[in-house]
């Protein structure tokens, strides 16, 4: 089955810096490449994804890369704000199964 | 208003008295799916629906069961719960042009005694 990992599992980053937060799969056949963000006590909510003819997507202040070979992607969050603070997952997709990595927590210090 | 809606949202019960959380979607989206989420280990799909009918099983289903009679309803059963399904669970929908961007549901808190 897919083996999916997050990296680092918990960021602290001072506020207006930047963040990364990198994800490893190893099912080749994957295609599609979402990140998902849950606020303390909320339901988990879709904020990027890529797919597989992709190497690069952007969205305002979050950008996510795509590196096939290697097998990784990662979420990239500029100007951190204090509203980034979250658990982020990545979610690769395997065949029709959608497998989270353990989430990385994100605080944004003051 | 768009969303997935789950019932209950809370629920205290004891060791093999079955139990059904409900989970409706009002989007008209193909796919479905359960997972749980537990400290450390994320979310976990304990199984998924592509349509009516047609249900599979993800990650974790050892003693779950799911139905799919209708498109907006996708039922998580728990015959004979135990003390190890003590856990969150989210109900998630999604579009068949996108049917992986996952629309998840409230969450329901469960705990078995």
């Amino acid at each position: 089955g897919e083996n999916v990992e997050q990296h680092p599992s918990t960021l602290s980053v001072q506020e207006g810096d930047s963040a990364v937060i990198k994800c490893t799969y190893s099912d080749s056949a994957s295609n599609y490449f979402p990140w998902y963000k849950q606020e303390l006590g909320k339901r988990p909510q879709l904020i990027i994804d890529i797919r597989s003819n992709v190497g690069e997507k952007k969205d305002q202040r979050i950008a996510v890369t795509l590196n096939k070979t290697a097998k990784h992607f990662s979420l990239h969050i500029t100007e951190t704000q204090p509203e980034d603070s979250a658990v982020y997952f990545c979610a690769p997709l395997e065949e029709d199964k959608i497998i989270f990595g353990k989430g990385t927590r994100l605080h944004i210090l003051p | 208003e768009a969303q997935v809606t789950q019932n209950p949202r809370y629920l205290i019960t004891v060791t093999g008295k079955k139990l059904t959380v409900t989970c409706s979607q009002n989007m008209n989206h193909e796919y479905m799916s359960w997972y749980r989420q537990d400290p450390g280990l994320g979310l976990r799909q304990i199984y998924y629906s592509m349509n009516v009918e047609v249900t599979d099983k993800g990650d974790v289903p050892e003693g779950y069961k799911v139905s799919r009679k209708e498109k907006r309803n996708f039922p998580l059963i728990l015959e004979s719960p135990s003390p190890n399904q003590t856990s969150l669970y989210f109900c998630a929908s999604g579009d068949s042009g996108t049917p992986y961007e996952q629309y998840f549901g409230p969450g329901t808190r469960l705990t078995v005694t």
